[in-house]
């Protein structure tokens, strides 16, 4: 059964650094997201993607964040000049059509801001 | 914005009995309700959906209930096994959202003892 992937599983940065967190969504899938979840914490809603555009953002995506699908198979998220507060999990899911809601989640990358 | 509180946060039950586990939503209009099982260290699992026009839907030993009156929804675990240990999460999507955002419950911290 296909999955949504996730690279890195856990990364590690300095405060005030660059990361750009990826992930492959499910091959046939048309709408993609990406969530965070602070430790212990519920799941946030960042940012979700559709036919090479943000569809819809929260107000923790910020200036800060970036999202891209820079070809056919990768999504991935940039966050700019971390703060330790940017520590948390982030997901990426993926769905198939606009008509299906199922979100389907990656592993998730573990980000450390240091 | 639509806002989702859930309850229990935890829930410790005995291999065989039943669990549930509650959520409330704000936004009249939300109209699709996932469930969503989550191990630790491990990405959100879909376990079970329901949409806003149906008012239960069954799958082996768990069930989603809905109630649009009082803007609620519950999970139901039946014949527990110590396999069902988990954070559950309860999400709701606004139909006014273009982006299939999901808001998220707190979550519920299942604990089956053998």
């Amino acid at each position: 059964e296909p999955e949504v992937t996730q690279t890195p599983s856990h990364q590690v940065t300095q405060m005030g650094q660059e990361v750009i967190l990826r992930c492959v969504p499910i091959s046939n899938h048309l709408y993609f997201y990406w969530y965070r979840q602070i430790l212990g914490q519920k799941v946030e809603f960042l940012v979700s993607f559709y036919n090479n555009e943000i569809s819809e953002k929260s107000e923790i995506f910020d200036d800060q964040f970036s999202v891209e699908r820079p070809d056919g198979s990768n999504f991935t998220l940039k966050i700019r000049s971390t703060k330790l507060e940017d520590s948390a999990m982030y997901f990426c899911a993926s769905t198939r059509t606009g008509g299906s809601y199922e979100q389907y989640f990656g592993p998730g990358t573990r980000l450390t801001v240091t | 914005g639509e806002n989702v509180e859930q309850h229990p946060s935890t829930l410790s039950v005995q291999e065989g009995d039943s669990a549930v586990i509650k959520c409330t939503y704000s936004d009249s209009a939300s109209n699709y309700f996932p469930w969503y099982k989550q191990e630790l260290g491990k990405r959100p699992q879909l376990i079970i959906d329901i949409r806003s026009n149906v008012g239960e839907k069954k799958d082996q030993r768990i069930a989603v209930t809905l109630n649009k009156t009082a803007k609620h929804f519950s999970l139901h675990i039946t014949e527990t096994q110590p396999e069902d240990s988990a954070v559950y999460f309860c999400a709701a999507r606004p139909l006014s959202n273009a982006g299939n955002m999901l808001t998220f419950g707190g979550g519920t911290r299942l604990m089956v003892k053998p």
